[in-house]
């Protein structure tokens, strides 16, 4: 799985859009760039998925660049409840059944 | 979390006692993942399991064993824990090995301490 590099943490208002960058420069064309966070001791949740198209759901937006080497994810109105840490995970589509590496991930925190 | 039960959620043991936690899932996805979470390390994959009684090491398996008999749970022991096991653990589901089209559905995580 081709390396992802994250800030480690980032500021934003509340209501304002956060955009959360991540850097994936060795990304091979059958991988697919993964979001997931982890709000305080909880267990990581699934936030979006692509593999070169934008791609938009009820949480967040992802949007990857042409080269498919960075994207960002959106978090259109952030609101308190969205402090947690964000993982950007690259894995290929077809690969096997052995699980996702998890990096540091940037902790995102959402001032009042 | 919807589907996937962690047991217990907290746990104290002491030093050389054997443990097994417990993860339990309703969804029938073929494919279950334990990892451990400690300050500094991020989550680290410790065994998985593609299927009934086939399972697989992670990157930090020394220590532990795991068993699936059904599809529905996934057994992490520790057969003689030790202080360096004290950790938070999270059990995971998935669909597909890829995850590609479900995605991943972690538990809610068992805590434990060992004195």
């Amino acid at each position: 799985d081709a390396k992802t590099t994250q800030p480690p943490s980032m500021d934003c208002a509340e209501g304002r859009a956060a955009n959360l960058p991540c850097n994936h420069s060795t990304i091979s064309g059958n991988e697919y760039v993964y979001w997931y966070r982890q709000i305080h001791s909880q267990g990581p949740q699934y936030i979006i998925h692509g593999l070169k198209n934008n791609e938009t759901n009820e949480m967040a937006s992802l949007i990857i660049t042409e080269d498919r080497k960075s994207s960002t994810l959106i978090l259109p109105h952030a609101t308190l409840r969205d402090t947690a840490v964000y993982y950007c995970i690259v894995r290929a589509g077809g690969g096997g059944a052995d699980g996702l590496t998890f990096g540091k991930g940037t902790h995102l925190i959402i001032q009042p | 979390d919807a589907g996937i039960t962690q047991s217990p959620r907290h746990k104290v043991t002491e030093t050389g006692t054997p443990v097994t936690l417990r993860c339990h899932q309703t969804e029938n996805h073929r494919y279950m993942y334990w990892y451990r979470q400690d300050p500094g390390h991020g989550l680290r994959l410790i065994h998985y399991s593609y299927g009934v009684k086939d399972t697989d090491k992670g990157e930090v398996s020394d220590g532990y064993s795991v068993s699936r008999s059904k599809t529905e749970d996934f057994l992490l022991t520790l057969e003689s824990a030790t202080s360096s096991q004290t950790s938070v653990y999270f059990c995971a589901i998935s669909e597909r090995g890829t995850g590609v089209n479900y995605g991943y559905t972690f538990g809610s995580g068992t805590r434990l301490t060992v004195v």
